[in-house]
């Protein structure tokens, strides 16, 4: 298995566009979780799947981010409209039976700069 | 919810002595707490967990102890080497679909 797959790696884009990111999970794995990453707030849990089905999107920043998971392979981030303190490292994650007693396996990340 | 604090946020470290990492957490429920550790410009990988059925577990030259009365964990690295030097995080989970708490990270310093 290739792992965790994110497109794209990298993403520059215009404030006020939207933006979108792609995951793709390990076979077989039925959790699913979108991470941001920033040097002043860590890395910060926005939203997780289980089964296809969003468990918990408290960390979901505001109304202008929005997740999917329209099958068990694949899920999008949607940031619309995109602002300059999006700017972060997006990181997917999937684990086997839930982070919570097990390794969630993350992807190389989308490097997304809004200018 | 559950708050995950981590200290320190810098160590500098010679190669060949020890580092240690302390974080605490908020939910006495927690039951789960992975380590991960995070090359400069990679992804995050789990390098060990403890469950809060141990009390601690090693892996090399990497140990984590676990006191659950006073709510803290700590990761251990004996002789240290250059390619310890990353970003360590860790974290806690009530477990099973729960969600995982990652502290704000670690950057080490192996200096040659």
């Amino acid at each position: 298995d290739a792992g965790v797959i994110q497109s794209p790696r990298h993403e520059v884009t215009e404030m006020g566009q939207e933006v979108t990111l792609r995951c793709k999970p390990i076979s077989g794995h039925n959790s699913l979780f979108w991470y941001r990453q920033t040097m002043m707030r860590g890395l910060e849990l926005l939203i997780y799947f289980n089964n296809n089905v969003p468990i918990d999107d408290s960390g979901m920043p505001e109304d202008r981010f929005s997740a999917k998971m329209p099958n068990a392979s694949f899920s999008t981030l949607k940031i619309q409209p995109s602002e300059p303190r999006d700017s972060a490292v997006y990181f997917c994650a999937s684990s086997p039976r839930g982070a919570g007693n097990t390794e969630a396996f993350f992807g190389q990340g989308t490097r997304l700069t809004v200018v | 919810g559950e708050n995950v604090e981590q200290h320190p946020s810098t160590l500098s470290v010679q190669e060949g002595d020890s580092a240690v990492i302390k974080c605490t957490y908020s939910d006495s429920a927690s039951n789960y707490f992975p380590w991960y550790k995070q090359e400069l410009g990679k992804r995050p990988q789990l390098i060990i967990d403890i469950r809060s059925n141990v009390g601690e577990k090693k892996d090399q030259r990497i140990a984590v102890t676990l006191n659950k009365t006073a709510k803290h964990f700590s990761l251990h690295i004996t002789e240290t080497q250059p390619e310890d030097s990353a970003v360590y995080f860790c974290a806690a989970s009530l477990g099973g679909y729960q969600k995982v708490t990652f502290g704000t990270g670690t950057k080490l310093q192996v200096i040659p």
